[in-house]
């Protein structure tokens, strides 16, 4: 199976402040990654699909980048709403796998 | 607008047997792969096992196979996932989810969950 590793796997930010997040696979997967979103007690959602298309609804202050091994979300001015965890999803083969999680809180 | 409600979950014993429901509406069902997803208390997500739109194909995380089943009725528009020998680790909240299409596109909508903990 394919090992999906995020880092970091917390961080602490601010209202404003540019946040990045990286995810790194343990093969080539193209761009068959997705990022999603999830908040305490809430279904995950998603963000980003094919490493870099933004999902129909979602700001455009996110963002992904990527392809191969290495990929990166990226969340241009952190706004109250974005605190919560963040999962990458690998879609090129099964089984699938996501990353550990980076929890976004409040510096 | 798409909805998908999930059901069956509950407390069973160690070694006993679950049904769980995910029924969908808001869109074509047969149209569309689903999927199961779980997340133990306090954990992160686990992909658990995908169908195929019609041909019934099926996948599974290596932990659950053989003793889950994943099925689907698209005259029902209910996707299911029968749970046998249940393992106290199987304890998580287990979401459906819908693939956008086919089972190599994303999970665009998800259920809220439905927690099944695995007790004795």
């Amino acid at each position: 199976a394919i090992q999906m590793t995020q880092s970091p796997s917390s961080l602490s930010a601010s209202v404003g402040d540019r946040v990045t997040i990286t995810c790194r696979a343990s093969q080539g997967i193209r761009s068959d990654l997705d990022w999603y979103q999830q908040k305490p007690g809430k279904a995950p959602k998603l963000l980003i699909y094919e490493a870099s298309t933004l999902q129909s609804g979602v700001p455009s202050r996110f963002s992904g980048s990527g392809s191969g091994t290495d990929f990166t979300l990226t969340i241009s001015s952190l706004q109250p709403e974005d605190f919560a965890t963040y999962y990458c999803l690998q879609d090129y083969n099964y089984p699938r796998t996501f990353g550990q999680g980076t929890k976004v809180e409040v510096k | 607008e798409v909805q998908l409600l999930e059901s069956g979950g509950g407390l069973v014993q160690p070694g006993g047997s679950l049904r769980l429901s995910c029924a969908a509406s808001g869109f074509t069902f047969s149209n569309c792969a689903l999927s199961w997803v779980r997340q133990a208390p306090g954990k992160g997500l686990e992909w658990v096992s995908s169908i195929s739109r019609t041909t019934g194909i099926t996948f599974y995380v290596d932990s659950v196979k053989g003793r889950f089943t994943i099925s689907r009725d698209n005259s029902r528009n209910t996707v299911y996932l029968q749970m046998n020998s249940l393992r106290v680790e199987d304890t998580a909240v287990y979401y459906c989810a819908r693939h956008s299409g086919t089972t190599s596109s994303p999970f665009d909508y998800w259920g809220q969950g439905t927690l099944v903990t695995v007790s004795s």
